[in-house]
């Protein structure tokens, strides 16, 4: 138990469906992450929100849409996804972002299949 | 651009020593990190270097060398429990920001 927690763990949905996974941390920290795990390939991070403000753009699909409505709380919003979307989302935390040893905290992630 | 490699798959026996290594090209080096990931679970970090040098932590180690981008990391006797991918990353401050990049990941199997 990391202090991470995702919800759904699991979930499976068709290319013209709409869903959000949910992230919540409960270290008091400030920085939060989404990271992609496909099969055989690396992590890829996402996104990433400081004190809840979005800083990092790493060109990642508009049909992927973050929020973070507090420093506990991400959300990742999904809408007509593909087929290659289907893989493991990460979300993770640490007390700042770009500071000293920054470690980030991991959640369990959502594995997500896209029918 | 980016890049980090590692060996896809490492097998060792118990109790013994094995190094993974982790080379690396970034634009603008601030850190590496190691973390381990257990099938189905998530990454957990072990640990992190920024000076070159050998960190030490128990049965682990982590060295880096900057200047050559290398990394290894060291575990000594191996036990079963130790079965688990290893990722490597790197936090890179480049043009558009920070960025974390992680490797692909070593697959370690601990043999009895």
């Amino acid at each position: 138990e990391t202090g991470v927690t995702q919800t759904p763990r699991h979930l499976v949905m068709g290319m013209t469906n709409k869903k959000s996974l949910k992230c919540e941390q409960h270290l008091g920290h400030n920085a939060m992450y989404w990271y992609k795990q496909s099969a055989k390939k690396p992590l890829e991070l996402m996104f990433v929100y400081s004190l809840e403000e979005r800083v990092e753009n790493n060109s990642v699909p508009s049909r992927f849409s973050p929020e973070c409505p507090n420093s506990s709380h991400l959300f990742l919003h999904l809408h007509t996804l593909q087929p290659e979307d289907s893989a493991l989302y990460l979300c993770a935390s640490s007390q700042d972002f770009g500071q000293g040893t920054d470690t980030q905290y991991f959640g369990p992630g959502t594995r997500l299949t896209v029918l | 651009g980016q890049n980090i490699d590692q060996p896809t798959e490492m097998t060792a026996t118990e109790g013994a020593i094995v190094q993974i290594n982790c080379t690396y090209q970034t634009s603008g080096f601030n850190g590496l990190f190691w973390y381990q990931q257990h099938a189905g679970e998530a990454p957990t970090f072990l640990s992190y270097n920024v000076l070159d040098g050998l960190e030490e932590k128990g049965r682990f180690s982590s060295f880096l060398s900057r200047s050559k981008g290398y990394s290894y990391l060291l575990l000594k006797e191996l036990q079963m429990k130790d079965s688990a991918s290893y990722l490597c990353a790197v936090r890179d401050n480049d043009n558009y920001g920070q960025n974390f990049v992680f490797g692909p990941g070593t697959r370690l199997s601990v043999l009895p």
